[in-house]
């Protein structure tokens, strides 16, 4: 079964504790994102990547970091989280061929304190 | 960047309606898709429809890629349904090619009463 998993789904944190939200998928797709949705906004992208060891900013990227050394790992970093950060984050993957669609994980919803 | 604007911002229905909820978007896209997120705060996949109509269940979707435009189509609305609806649009650049960012619109809040 194709999957896009999300761990934690749930966490409370303190301001500047670093955090780690693991992304994993099973699709073997090139491409993953991080995106956070607040209330009224939609979903916004954070980062993408093209490919392992390929990354780069999205809209909202200020006060996180990924990496992506395995094509399906793809972890969403936040070195010290403040209050803003508060927020329900979604990875999302795709193939990277054109007609395909984008498949998203069920969401980690971040509380900092 | 484009453009996405979703119609209405809320939507309040009796069990047993039909609604359409309408999106709209600024440039040539290579993918659209159609989200349901649950109370829980869940993203369902509805539809992926870059062109042309797709049907459901109760659901459809069509989407007239050449006026840039997409519906969603609920029918017999069921208290189920409620939840904020989502479309998202990944835009095309010259040449055809894409990064595969997909842009959301704001939403549409659905609320079924029974």
């Amino acid at each position: 079964e194709a999957q896009v998993t999300q761990n934690p789904r749930y966490l409370i944190t303190v301001t500047g504790k670093k955090l780690t939200v693991t992304c994993s998928q099973n699709m073997n797709h090139e491409y993953m994102s991080w995106y956070r949705q607040d209330p009224g906004l939609g979903l916004r992208q954070i980062y993408y990547s093209m490919n392992v060891e390929v990354t780069d900013k999205g809209d909202v990227p200020e006060g996180y970091k990924v990496s992506r050394k395995e094509k399906r790992n793809f972890p969403l970093i936040l070195e010290s989280p403040s209050p803003n950060q508060t927020s329900l984050y979604f990875c999302a993957t795709w193939t990277g061929s054109l007609n395909t669609e984008a498949f998203f994980g069920q969401g980690t919803r971040l509380t900092v304190v | 960047g484009i453009q996405v604007e979703q119609s209405p911002p809320d939507l309040i229905l009796q069990e047993g309606a039909n609604s359409t909820l309408r999106c709209n978007f600024s440039d040539s896209v290579n993918n659209l898709q159609w989200f349901h997120q649950n109370p829980w705060g869940q993203l369902i996949n509805l539809f992926y429809i870059p062109s042309g109509t797709k049907q459901n269940g109760r659901l459809s979707a069509t989407t007239v890629a050449t006026e840039r435009y997409s519906l969603l189509y609920i029918s017999s609305s069921q208290t189920t349904d409620s939840g904020v609806y989502f479309c998202a649009v990944d835009p095309l650049f010259d040449r055809g090619s894409t990064l595969g960012r997909l842009y959301f619109g704001r939403g549409t809040q659905l609320t079924v009463w029974p």
